[in-house]
């Protein structure tokens, strides 16, 4: 049962760097969401996208990137990486289907950037 | 613009007590969907319970249930017989309809469950 996979766990970016955040699901979920978690805090999302081809900004959008090319993929890019982006980012998945559309989260990453 | 509250930072619990973990919300929508999700010190976020804004009754799920007051605008979680196992962070969200399903999250309140 693997759900929604979020690779890597753990990582530590300078300054200026960049990285991807990778995202798979494989329970054939249209939506699919990126959220980051600072200390203390609920989530925030950051994009979002209602199926293959489509994505939108959510509510701290700024700093990041993300493409949906396949149903189950969803990478998030972090282009310069600054220390406010150190956070634990979360994504999940719902289906489109029914009225509870319930997500389901990735175990997480937990990016420092120092 | 939706907004949910929880108001409790902790709470303390003894084993086997019930408790009340608060949480009000803010949309002027009248569709909507409330949930409540558990994060273990592990940190995955493991769904609890969904209610939504035209059930006409409470929603439970085990030991879990949801005191859904909707002119009150509040979402309360209550735990039976508590377990050290439910020592967590609980958060309450918010979806709108129509709005891909969307999420916002409260706060939080941290659960710690004694013996």
């Amino acid at each position: 049962n693997a759900g929604v996979t979020q690779t890597p766990k753990f990582r530590i970016l300078k300054i200026g760097q960049s990285m991807t955040l990778q995202c798979t699901q494989d329970m054939n979920h249209n939506y699919m969401y990126w959220y980051r978690q600072d200390p203390g805090m609920g989530l925030k999302l950051i994009y979002y996208s209602v199926g293959a081809g489509i994505t939108d900004k959510g509510e701290v959008p700024n700093g990041y990137n993300v493409s949906r090319s396949t149903t189950e993929d969803f990478p998030l890019r972090l282009e310069l990486a600054a220390p406010s982006q150190t956070s634990v980012y979360f994504c999940a998945s719902s289906s489109s289907a029914g009225d509870k559309n319930i997500q389901y989260f990735g175990a997480g990453t937990r990016l420092s950037v120092l | 613009a939706q907004k949910i509250t929880q108001t409790q930072p902790g709470m303390f619990v003894q084993e086997k007590e019930a408790v009340t973990l608060d949480c009000t919300y803010d949309t002027s929508d009248p569709s909507y969907g409330l949930f409540w999700y558990k994060q273990p010190s592990s940190g995955e976020m493991i769904f609890l319970i969904y209610q939504g804004s035209y059930d006409q009754q409470n929603a439970t799920e085990g030991r879990y249930s949801l005191n859904f007051q909707k002119a009150r605008k509040s979402a309360n979680l209550v735990i039976s017989a508590s377990q050290l196992g439910d020592s967590a962070m609980y958060f309450c969200a918010m979806r709108l309809t129509g709005t891909a399903s969307k999420l916002t999250f409260g706060t939080g309140t941290r659960l710690q469950v004694t013996l």
